[in-house]
């Protein structure tokens, strides 16, 4: 089957670094994107690796490795903003059958 | 209009009833996507629409249905509405017909009960 994992809630404080891992399972994988939603509100496209490394966008950087079926996405200089749901998908072969994680809960707090 | 527009807003509509969820896209995106979000369950893809004229199922298809007339509009169809059919529906576009490499785009979602 497919699957992802994340954890469903992580908590850190402002100005502080905060890492959100993702494991996926998967027939045929393409690659990983993270989709940031506040609440209320509809996903927004945060960052996609198609191959291993960093991807640094602004505060925001994605890592993935593709041997381990690994990815995660870094925030840095946290902000109030930031607190909103994270999510993982990965695109599987052909594209189209995308498979999202169940979110990461982020509270920043003062 | 500007980028992905759905509606109605919030629906909510009695059990055995039939309801239409409208989406429109102006960005001339050739694949669509249709998810139901719920509370943990994070987005399940329900159809999907490579371009015009051509859909597929995703992981959740039972009971609903999609048509493709042309690009912008991708209208979703629960036939006879069920209360686990209740949930919160973004539909979704990408710029191209293949591979994983395009962001999506959603809409502000529709929010459904159905009672």
């Amino acid at each position: 089957g497919q699957s992802l994992e994340q954890p469903s809630e992580v908590t850190a404080v402002e100005g502080a670094i905060v890492q959100i891992n993702c494991t996926y399972q998967t027939s045929g994988f393409y690659g990983l994107s993270w989709y940031q939603q506040h609440d209320g509100g509809a996903p927004t496209f945060l960052s996609y690796n198609a191959l291993d490394g960093l991807e640094e966008t602004g505060r925001f950087s994605s890592f993935l490795s593709r041997s381990d079926s690994y990815g995660y996405l870094l925030l840095q200089e946290l902000q109030m903003k930031d607190s909103a749901s994270y999510f993982c998908a990965v695109f599987n072969t052909g594209g189209f059958k995308t498979i999202f994680g169940a979110g990461t809960r982020l509270f920043v707090k003062a | 209009i500007a980028g992905i527009t759905q509606a109605p807003t919030s629906q909510i509509l009695a059990a055995g009833r039939r309801m239409t969820l409208r989406c429109t896209q102006d960005m001339r995106h050739n694949a669509m996507y249709w998810y139901r979000q719920d509370l943990g369950l994070g987005l399940r893809l329900i159809h999907y629409s490579n371009t015009a004229g051509t859909t597929g199922k995703g992981e959740v298809p039972d009971g609903y249905s999609v048509s493709r007339a042309n690009t912008d509009d991708f209208p979703l169809t629960l036939a006879s509405a069920v209360p686990s059919q209740t949930s919160v529906y973004f539909c979704a576009s990408s710029g191209t017909s293949g591979g994983g490499t395009d962001t999506q785009y959603f809409g502000p979602g529709t929010r459904l009960t159905v009672l």
